[in-house]
C-alpha cells in the first residue's frame, strides 16, 4: 500500500545533542510537510518542500532545518533540541493544487 | 489568517449513544474543511473533508458532518457512537493559496471524544 513512513517512531536525544528524524513516502507526492505538535496541543506546521523549493514558515524557529535529497526522503533535523521542543513530529505529503493531505504516524521526541 | 474553534476540549459519552463535536471557521477565502482523527501515539487519519459540492458529507465509519456557511461550522456527528470511536478528533481549515505550491492546513485545538460502557 502506498504510504508515508516515520522512523524512529520513538526518539530519545539529551539536551543540546542534534537529532535526525526521517520521513518517506510511496506516494509520489510532490509536496511533503513537517507538522510539530506538543502535548494537548493542535499540530503546528513547521515547513515544507515544494519538490526540491523549501517554504519555511515565519515562526519557526532556526533551531529545526529540513533537508529533502530526493521525492521519497524529508529529514527534520533539530541541531540544538531544548526541553521544550519535546513534542510529536508529524510528516504529510500533498500534491500541490489539492488540499488533501497524508499523515505519517510521526515520531514522538524525548529530550532529557 | 484562517483559524479554526472547537468549543469543546472533552466530550464524554455513553455507547450507542449520539454525538455532535462543534467546530467553528473563519476564512476569508474559498473554504475547505477537514475532520482528522487521532488515536492515541499515532498520526493524524483523514476522517472526511468538504472542498465543495453537496455540504453533508459522510465518511465509511458513520461520521457525517455538514458545512454551514452562514454559521461558518462544520460540526461532526455520529448518531450512535462505539467504543472504539474513543479518540482525538481535529478540525481543520486549508489555505489553498499557500506560496511554494503547497497548502497549509490550521486545525483547532482538538476535542477528546470518550466513549464509555
Amino acid at each position: 500500500d502506498a504510504m508515508v513512513i516515520q522512523n524512529p517512531r520513538y526518539q530519545v536525544t539529551q539536551f543540546g545533542k542534534p537529532v535526525t528524524l526521517s520521513c518517506s513516502q510511496t506516494l509520489n507526492h510532490n509536496v511533503m510537510y513537517w507538522y510539530q505538535q506538543k502535548s494537548s496541543q493542535a499540530p503546528k506546521l513547521l515547513f515544507h518542500y515544494y519538490d526540491k523549493d523549501f517554504n519555511n514558515e515565519a515562526d519557526t524557529p532556526d533551531n529545526f532545518q529540513s533537508r529533502r535529497p530526493n521525492t521519497s526522503f524529508c529529514f527534520l533535523d533539530i541541531r540544538s533540541p531544548g526541553l521544550g521542543d519535546a513534542a510529536m513530529y508529524l510528516c504529510a505529503t500533498g500534491v500541490a493544487g489539492y488540499n488533501e493531505q497524508f499523515f505519517g504516524p510521526g515520531t514522538r521526541l524525548t529530550v532529557l | 489568517a484562517q483559524s479554526v474553534t472547537q468549543l469543546d476540549s472533552q466530550v464524554p459519552v455513553f455507547e450507542e449513544a449520539p454525538v455532535e463535536l462543534r467546530c467553528n471557521y473563519s476564512s476569508s477565502v474559498s473554504v475547505y474543511l477537514f475532520w482528522y482523527v487521532q488515536y492515541p501515539n499515532q498520526g493524524l487519519q483523514l476522517l472526511l473533508k468538504y472542498l465543495s459540492g453537496s455540504t453533508l458529507v459522510e465518511s465509511i465509519n458513520g461520521f457525517e458532518a455538514e458545512f454551514n456557511k452562514s454559521q461558518t461550522s462544520f460540526h461532526l456527528r455520529k448518531p450512535s457512537v462505539h467504543i472504539s470511536d474513543t479518540a482525538e478528533y481535529f478540525c481543520a481549515v486549508s489555505d489553498p493559496l499557500l506560496g511554494g505550491g503547497g497548502n497549509k492546513l490550521t486545525f483547532g485545538t482538538g476535542t477528546q471524544l470518550k466513549v464509555e460502557l
